[in-house]
This record gives C-alpha cells, structure tokens and sequence, in this order.
C-alpha cells in the first residue's frame, strides 16, 4: 500500500527557515518523480516543486531560489528545505507521487500525503 | 501559464441529482492532459481523473469526465452524500502544472 507521511510542519516567523520532510512507503521514491503541491488556508491548491527520477529539480516562480526539494534515497524520503519564510507561504504542504502519463514530464498526482501546516508569522 | 477557471463556484444540488461541474482553460491543454480531484475538508486531494475521462482506480463509475481543447466537464451521475465535497480540475500538458480554483458541491 503506497503511504505518505508529511512532518516538520509548524510556526516560523517570517525571513526563518523550515524543513519538511515525506516519508514513502509502498514504492521507492528515487525512481519517481515527487512533488510538493501547498494549500493556503482556505483556497486552492498550488504547484511548487518537483523532483524527477532523475535528479533534476524545478520549482514555482514564487518560492524559486527561497526553496530546495531533494530526496534521500536510503530513507526513501522526500525534503523541502523553505528559507526566506514569507507570511505568503502559510499553507498546508502536500507531498505528492508524480505519475508520468507521456514520459514527457506530463504528470499528475497519484497518492497523496495528508499535509503539514507551515504558519509563517511574528 | 495555462490559468484553468472552474464553474460555478459552488454548486447546491440534493443526494440523487446529477452535477455538471466545468473547468475551462486559457489556452488549449494538449493531449487533453486534464486531471480532476476530490477534496473534503481537513483531507488530502484525491484522485478522480486522468486524461480527461479516464477514472482512477477505485473510483466508481458514476464519476465521468468529458471534453478537450479548453473545456472540460466532470459528471457525477446520481450523487451520494460522500460525493459532498470540493473539486479540483489541473492540467498537465504544460508547465508550471496548474490547478483551477475549485467548485464546492454542497447538499441543498
């Protein structure tokens, strides 16, 4: 059965860092691509990054250069080190398996974590 | 970027009834790569459909999704009262990925 559990969630107050972190289990996560996809309280939900089989990591215009996604691939375990917290990134963040429908990086979410809290505030 | 514009933005509709739910892109979405989620509250998403019209697993078979180009439509049949709750459409065929902004489906 494919699990995600999210951990590392919590209040940080704005310009602090925080890591998350989405343990797999079910299938190997280094031979997937792996997503963060975030939810602000109350509205939808937002892409933020993705790493892929192979290595290579792309993220949303909002959090690019502030956020680094990476994998562990002996924890089969996914990461989102955040720096530069911005109230704007109060959300709850879902860790997410990125299935491939073309082999052409066209992909949507399969399973999905049950989300962590990140509340950015002084 | 592809901004997807879901309608209408809640639906009112009693347990039986059938919902139409739209979600209607800024530009076409190619291969009709067009995703649809389940949402309900204090939960994670839920994957419905893929490409379109294609159910994932595990979904029942009142759930169908239609269309291509820029419009696209999830269908629920006769609706049960778990089917109460937000979804989501998203594309996939160009990045960044996007989602739309959701439909509530609430009991009347």
């Amino acid at each position: 059965e494919v699990q995600l559990v999210e951990s590392g969630g919590g209040l940080v107050q704005p310009g602090g860092s925080l890591r998350l972190s989405c343990a797999a289990s079910g299938f190997t996560v280094s031979t997937n691509y792996m997503s963060w996809v975030r939810q602000a309280p109350g509205k939808g939900l937002e892409w933020v990054s993705i790493i892929y089989s192979g290595g290579s990591t792309y993220y949303a215009d909002s959090v690019k250069g502030r956020f680094t996604i990476s994998r562990d691939n002996s924890k089969n375990t996914l990461y989102l080190q955040m720096n530069s917290l911005r109230a704007e990134d109060t959300a709850v963040y879902y860790c997410a398996r990125a299935y491939d429908s073309s082999g052409y990086y066209d992909y949507y979410f399969d399973y999905w974590g049950q989300g962590t809290l990140v509340t950015v505030s002084s | 970027e592809i901004v997807l514009t879901q309608s209408p933005g809640t639906l009112s509709l009693s347990p039986g009834e059938r919902a139409t739910l739209s979600c209607r892109a800024s530009q076409s979405v190619s291969s009709s790569y067009l995703a649809w989620y389940q949402q309900k509250p204090g939960q994670a998403p839920r994957l419905l459909i893929y490409g379109a019209s294609s159910r994932a697993t595990g979904i029942p078979d009142r759930f169908s999704g239609s269309g291509s180009g820029t419009d696209f439509t999830l269908t629920i049949s006769r609706l049960e009262p778990e089917d109460f709750a937000v979804y989501y459409c998203q594309q996939y065929g160009s990045s960044p990925k996007t989602f739309g902004q959701g439909t509530k489906l609430e009991i009347k």
